[in-house]
């Protein structure tokens, strides 16, 4: 098992939409949490970090359950700009560093 | 600069030059990577440094070195280019592993 998983997609989503993603994670010991967005050829961006209570960010909300292991990022009101691949990053703590997902992909559709 | 700068953007290399890919940042951040993505791998960790004068291997180091003399300066070193290296390579860094500050690349070809 990788030890952060996320669907590829791609996600085809028409404007205003709404739409989630989740990533999952092996490590239980994982200390932090991230989600990056990465415009086609540019680097990644961090797009917000995942906080135990869950935490939102205008149409951005991320939640994160220990539990199952699993954070997801949910886009509400999808725009265009929106379009992008979305990378779920998990900080297992060492020199390790970060463990960082292939990306979800995202289609906002006119 | 106001953030992390990378040079060259794009190079195409033959096989077997040796090849230097610069990094400075100017946010005093402490720690500094590199990474490379390929297409179906993702970001790869090739080496990293949490302070100057220190540095560490990451999750693909074979191939590459790097030196952290002073805070802003990170490069990465190619001793003799191979195809396999061909990628996009992006520096990286962090103030105590907070959200890492990407540059924007480069693109290498080795041929």
């Amino acid at each position: 098992r990788k030890e952060v998983e996320q669907d590829p997609g791609p996600f085809n989503v028409p404007e205003g939409a709404t739409v989630a993603f989740n990533c999952t994670y092996s490590n239980s010991a994982s200390q932090s949490f991230f989600w990056y967005r990465q415009d086609c050829r540019k680097e990644p961006k961090l797009l917000m970090s995942v906080y135990s209570s869950g935490n939102e960010d205008g149409r951005f909300t991320a939640q994160l359950n220990r539990a199952s292991q699993y954070i997801s990022l949910l886009i509400r009101d999808s725009k265009l700009s929106d379009s992008a691949t979305y990378l779920c990053v998990v900080n297992i703590g060492g020199n390790r560093k970060l463990i960082w997902g292939l990306g979800t992909s995202l289609a906002v559709n006119p | 600069i106001a953030g992390i700068t990378q040079a060259p953007t794009s190079q195409i290399l033959a096989a077997g030059r040796r090849m230097t890919l610069r990094c400075t940042q100017d946010m005093r951040h402490n720690a500094m990577y590199w990474y490379r993505q390929d297409l179906g791998l993702g970001l790869r960790l090739i080496h990293y440094s949490n302070t100057a004068g220190t540095t560490g291997k990451g999750e693909v180091p074979d191939g590459y070195s790097v030196s952290r003399a002073n805070t802003d300066d990170f490069p990465l070193t190619l001793a003799s280019a191979v195809p396999s290296q061909t990628s996009v390579y992006f520096c990286a860094s962090s103030r105590q592993l907070k959200g890492y500050t990407f540059g924007s690349g480069t693109r290498l070809t080795v041929v």
